[in-house]
Parts: C-alpha cells; structure tokens; sequence
C-alpha cells in the first residue's frame, strides 16, 4: 500500500531555510504520471499546495512562494525533498507530503502522510 | 490563481439528516480534453485531510456513498445524504485544472 512520511525539523529561527523530506513507498516516482506534493496547513488555517513534482522531473511552485522553495527527487531513495528560504513566523505550520496519479485518479491528492509541524520562532 | 470559494463555513446537522456544502471556482475548472479536475477532502481533526471524490462526482477508495459530488463549470457540491458521527471535521475542495489550489473549509459538526 502506498505511504508517505515528513521528517525534518521541528523548530526553526527566523530567516533560516527549512529542509523537509518525504520518505515514501507503495509506488515509484519514475511511473509516468506519477507526482509528490506539498502541501501546508497553519494552525486553525486551511490547506495551500507549496509545490509538486512529476516521474519526468517537470516541476510547479505556488506562484506567491516559488521564489522562496526548490523540490527534489531521489527515485532511487523513495525521497522528495523540499527546501524553504528564509523561513518566517508565518511559516508556521504542519507540512504534509501527498501523492498524486495523474493518470489514474487525476491530478488529485489521493494518499497523504501524517505531517510535520515546523515552529518558526527565535 | 484560481480562487475557490466554499459556502457555508459552517454547518451544524443533526445525527441522520443531510448536509450539503457548496464550492465556487473563480474560472472555469474545466480542462482540455473535457476532464473538470474538482476534488472533496474530509479532514478529521488532529489528521491530514483524506480524498473522498475526485472528477466531480467520482468516490475514493472505500468513501461510503453516502457521499456524492454534482456540478459543472465552476459551480460544485458535495451532499452527504444521513450524517454520521464520524463525518465531524472540515470538508475541503481542491481544483487540480491549474495549480492546486484549496477553499477555505466547511466545518460539519453534530448538532
């Protein structure tokens, strides 16, 4: 079955740059069609999709962040790794990793790992 | 950015009665090749959000029918025909036509 786990840190001071990893399994990111995304959630807030990338190594970035994030893949490590600049207390939030099928269920969110919170704060 | 406007913010419904909740897009989410990319997501508190329909209309994996999904164009609904307790939490649509993004959730709660 497909599963999707965050690690990285739980806090960071303002202005640093955050690293996150996604660890999956239950599927490759070399089948065509296949993505990894991130999502956030600030506390009490809704859901904002902060990047994804695909099988083919294409990439999208949330047009008000993209100058701030870079997405990577390791296909041979199951890993996706998203790194955030100078990170701000707004920044504050869980961060999710998602997978999407683009060529079976859609360009949807359909698994989800169970999130990291990252604290913004000096 | 397409915008995704969700009514109502929230919806107490009691125990076996039904809840509807609306989502507006800001453009049209169709896509070419005719595809309307609009998503529902169920969010329990403390968990991360789970796909409950995609395509409009189309259940998840293991999503009870006792929801579906309706609309077109940039007007959508998500009916839950006899709420039960564990549909509490926020109910969220995700457009997939450009880069995701979210409404702003529907809280349903017991009354």
């Amino acid at each position: 079955q497909i599963t999707l786990k965050e690690s990285g840190p739980t806090l960071v001071k303002p202005t640093q740059t955050l690293t996150l990893t996604c660890t999956f399994s239950g599927f490759s990111l070399s089948t065509p069609g296949v993505g990894v995304g991130w999502i956030r959630q600030p506390p009490g807030k809704a859901l904002e999709c902060l990047a994804l990338i695909y099988w083919n190594d294409n990439k999208e970035y949330s047009p008000s962040l993209k100058s701030r994030l870079t997405i990577t893949k390791d296909t041979s490590k199951n890993q996706v790794v998203l790194t955030m600049t100078n990170m701000d207390p707004v920044d504050t939030a869980t961060y999710y990793c998602a997978h999407e099928a683009r060529y079976q269920v859609g360009p949807f969110f359909d698994y989800w790992g169970q999130g990291t919170l990252v604290t913004v704060s000096s | 950015d397409i915008v995704m406007t969700q009514t109502p913010l929230s919806s107490p419904v009691p125990l076996g009665q039904p809840a509807s909740i609306s989502c507006r897009s800001s453009q049209s989410l169709v896509y070419s090749g005719g595809n309307t990319y609009l998503s529902w997501l169920h969010q329990r508190p403390g968990q991360p959000p789970r796909l409950l329909i995609y395509k409009i209309s189309n259940r998840f994996s293991g999503v009870p029918d006792r929801f579906s999904g309706s609309g077109a164009g940039t007007d959508f609904t998500l009916n839950i025909s006899r709420v039960e307790a564990e549909d509490v939490g926020i109910y969220y649509c995700m457009q997939g036509t450009q880069f995701r993004t979210f409404g702003q959730g529907t809280k349903v709660e017991i009354k």
